[in-house]
């Protein structure tokens, strides 16, 4: 069974400062990696995503995130995030096509300022 | 414009009740989905459909019962509601079975007093 570990529950940071949301999946297949945004009382918006080839994939808003096969990570980052950064990050994984995706239990961002 | 659209928004009821929520997708996507969102923000899948085929029923008590009226429209009954029901639940579309990112709606935030 697969299954997603977000590292961290909470993290809070200041305006223009660099973040890194942790993300740690386990899988005994490959496995299809996804970052996606939920802010207040709104659905879910996908980030990014991960399929093959580069193993450093950017996505809207300015994030990017860095599969590393060996940790069995999938780390989101920016370099500098605004206040309208604030909102619930969620990692999932997918091990094939059409199959549900499993989700992390989330990172809460708070950007201030 | 709207893609993965929920219908109602917010549902207020009482225990013992039944109720549905509707979902539609102007995407053309094949495969749909229900997801549940505790107070915890935790997400998990419950059902899925494909080309009005059921094709993922996870562990949910029977008094949860999805119907597929075309592949456009995935709804989801709720007979014999309990406090534990609460949540906010999510309905998603895929492009279809061989590929892997899903498109969310805004979700419906249901609350059994």
């Amino acid at each position: 069974a697969q299954s997603v570990t977000q590292l961290d529950s909470q993290v809070p940071v200041f305006e223009e400062a660099p973040v890194e949301l942790r993300c740690n999946y386990s899988s005994s297949v490959s496995v299809y990696l996804f970052w996606y945004v939920q802010y207040p009382n709104q659905g879910l918006q996908l980030l990014l995503k991960y399929l093959s080839g580069s193993t450093l994939v950017k996505g809207i808003n300015g994030f990017e995130a860095e599969f590393n096969k060996s940790q069995t990570s999938f780390h989101l980052r920016k370099p500098s995030v605004h206040i309208s950064d604030t909102a619930e990050y969620f990692c999932a994984v997918s091990v094939r096509a059409g199959t549900a995706l499993i989700f992390g239990k989330g990172t809460t961002l708070s950007v201030s300022s | 414009d709207t893609a993965v659209s929920q219908t109602p928004k917010y549902l207020v009821t009482q225990m013992g009740n039944d109720k549905s929520i509707k979902c539609e997708q102007n995407l053309g996507h094949d495969t749909m989905y229900w997801y549940k969102q505790d107070s915890k923000k935790f997400l998990k899948i419950m059902f899925s459909y494909n080309n009005k085929e059921l094709i993922i029923n996870e562990t949910v008590p029977n008094r949860f019962s999805p119907k597929s009226p075309d592949k456009a429209h995935l709804n989801l009954h709720i007979n014999s509601l309990e406090l534990g029901d609460s949540a906010v639940y999510f309905c998603a579309s895929r492009p279809s079975t061989a590929t892997y990112e899903q498109y969310f709606g805004p979700g419906t935030r249901l609350t059994v007093t």
